[in-house]
Formats: structure tokens, sequence, C-alpha cells
């Protein structure tokens, strides 16, 4: 059974670094074409996309938000983690981990698994 | 950066309606357009993937179509559990840019 599952604080302060993980179950970060990234929603607002790497340590981050995002992968623990620096009241929002689709024709980049997500507010 | 419109903002219909939401990309993005369906307090469910292709498990009622800039969602008879809001997304670049939503609630 495929599943993705968020960790991290619920609460940081602003200026803090956030450090969100995602530990995978029925599949590994390391094989090939997986890809694994971080989605978020603000509360009643739409959803934007932040981050993916790949299997083979590729990464991708949204433009706006690349000085202040890193995401890494640990295989051995199966895990992506993703963190995000000078926190503010305006990153609050739900962080959803997803998984980039696989089918038997190929890859492709729809988020076809998703975490349950986990509720971060950012408030002194 | 590639902006995604979708129309209407939202919709009210009834159980077995023909619902057509249209999704809108500021520059061609081929094909590379997906739909997600997001019910209130969950996580979103991709619905369709490369404009027109139907996820694996999701019901038949549920179509896409369009390519270039102008994409549309079909739902051909609209059932309770479809009550929701309608996200789509392009892919067409790494920016993966969502559009702002489309819900549909009760007429």
């Amino acid at each position: 059974q495929i599943a993705l599952k968020e960790s991290g604080p619920t609460l940081v302060k602003p200026t803090q670094t956030l450090t969100l993980t995602c530990t995978l179950s029925g599949f590994s970060i390391s094989s090939y074409r997986v890809a694994v990234g971080w989605i978020r929603q603000s509360p009643g607002k739409a959803l934007e996309w932040l981050a993916l790497i790949y299997w083979n340590d590729d990464k991708r981050y949204r433009s706006s938000l690349k000085s202040r995002l890193t995401i890494t992968k640990d295989t051995s623990k199966n895990e992506v983690v993703l963190t995000m620096t000078n926190m503010d009241p305006l990153d609050t929002a739900t962080y959803y981990c997803v998984n980039r689709l696989i089918t038997p024709m190929g890859a492709y980049d729809a988020f076809d698994m998703w975490g349950q997500g986990t509720m971060v507010t950012v408030s002194s | 950066d590639i902006q995604m419109t979708q129309s209407p903002s939202s919709l009210s219909a009834s159980v077995g309606d023909r619902v057509t939401i249209t999704c809108r990309a500021s520059q061609s993005i081929s094909s590379y357009l997906n739909w997600y369906q997001q019910r209130p307090g969950n996580a979103p469910n991709l619905l369709i993937y490369a404009a027109s292709t139907l996820q694996s498990g999701v019901p038949s009622r549920f179509s896409g179509s369009g390519s270039g800039t102008d994409f549309t969602l079909t739902i051909s008879s609209l059932q309770p559990e479809d009550f929701a809001t309608y996200y789509c997304q392009q892919n067409y670049d790494t920016l993966f840019t969502f559009g702002p939503g489309t819900k549909v609630d009760f007429k």
C-alpha cells in the first residue's frame, strides 16, 4: 500500500526555519522515475507547488521561493525532507507531500498520491 | 511564468446535471494539463492527466479535453460525492502552476 505521511511542527515563529519530513511507505524514493514533492495550501486558498526531488537527486523549486527552500532525500530512511527558512505568517498553510504519477507508459508530472497534509501556523 | 485561470469560480448544480469547467493557460502548454478534485477537509485527488487521460479508479462520468491554451473538465451526470472544488494544474514547465479552483455546490 503506497502512502506518504507528513510530520513536523504545527507552530513556528516568524523568521524561524521550518523542517517537514515526508515518510514514504510501499515504494522507494530511490526507485527509477520516482519523484516526491511538496505542495501547500493556505486557508481557503488555491494550491501552490513548492519543490520536487527525483530518484536521481535532481531537484526543482518554485522560483519565487527558491532562496528559502531546500529539498533532500534520505534513502536509508525512505524520507524526503523540506526546509523553508525565514518563515512568515503568510507561510501559514497545510503542507502536503506528493508523489509523481508513474504509469506503464512512463512517468508523468501529475501528483497521484498525497499525504493527509500537515497544518503549519506561523505566529509569534 | 505560466498563469492558469478557471471559469467559473463557482457554480451551483443539481444531482444529474452535466457540469463543465474551463481552464485557460496564459501560453500554450500542449496537453500538459491535469485536473484534481478536492473535497472539504481532504487532500486533492488526481482525476485526469495529460488533458484527457482518466486516472485509474476515477469514474467514467469525468472527462477532460483540450490542448494548447484551453481545456475543459466535464462531469456528465453530477453525483452527490462530486460536490467539491476542482483545480487544473499545468506541468508544461516545472513551476507546476495550479488554477484558482472552481467550487461546485448544491443548487
